[in-house]
């Protein structure tokens, strides 16, 4: 069975801080997908980046970047110098396959203050 | 940008009754889905489609709940009797683009459709 946890339920941070939301996951399968997902106040599911399990080396995008370690089964999501509008729901998500279900973290809330 | 759209945006419905929600994939996806979202829980997967028929389902989707894909666009879920505990934000999402190359698998999810049953 597959499971991911998102260990942290709530963060707050001032803006133009940096902020490391974690990711740690669990799946039998050698082949899988991650992702991420953020869910702003009104409430749609914006995706944010998708990693093969073959592929690990990090990215990175604008603000965003994404950390991906076998090793300790972990997919953590740094965005630098936040904002306001980075405030929201983030979701990591994990798949055994292209087009299979994806299996959804708790969520972290990050909530970024002027 | 082609993005999935759903209807209604709120449902409002006596326990007992049938609902059904309806959503319209990105064109040339081959993957449906149908997720939701128990306020303030997080994303429970419900059931995909591929190919006409449902390919995959968790242990949520029981009898009482369907799919179809009656036409070339749209894909909707029924629920049969509505039940309180169906009160939840229900998220469309599509995926597998045929025509992208390479292959993309990501899964773009639709606005939802936010049902409540009194």
């Amino acid at each position: 069975a597959q499971k991911v946890t998102q260990a942290q339920t709530e963060i707050s941070v001032v803006e133009k801080e940096d902020v490391t939301l974690d990711c740690v996951y669990e799946t039998r399968d050698t082949t899988y997908y991650l992702f991420w997902y953020k869910q702003p106040p009104s409430g749609e599911l914006v995706f944010l980046i998708r990693r093969n399990s073959f592929d690990e080396q990090n990215e990175i995008s604008g603000r965003y970047s994404w950390n991906f370690q076998k090793s300790t089964s972990s997919f953590n999501f740094t965005i630098t110098a936040s904002q306001v509008v980075d405030s929201a729901v983030y979701f990591c998500a994990l798949s055994s396959d292209a087009g299979n279900m994806l299996t959804f973290g708790g969520g972290t809330r990050l909530m970024v203050k002027p | 940008e082609p993005e999935v759209t759903q209807t209604p945006s709120h449902q409002v419905t006596q326990m007992g009754q049938e609902v059904i929600l309806r959503c319209v994939p990105i064109s040339n996806h081959l993957y449906f889905y149908w997720y939701r979202q128990i306020l303030g829980q997080k994303v429970e997967f419900l059931v995909s489609f591929y190919n006409n028929e449902i390919s995959e389902k968790s242990e949520i989707f029981d009898d009482q709940f369907s799919v179809e894909r009656p036409d070339g666009s749209n894909f909707t879920l029924k629920i049969r009797s509505t039940k309180l505990e169906d009160s939840a934000m229900y998220f469309c999402a599509s995926s597998w683009d045929r025509d992208a190359i390479p292959p993309n698998y990501e899964q773009y999810f639709g606005p939802g459709t936010r049902l409540t049953v009194t």
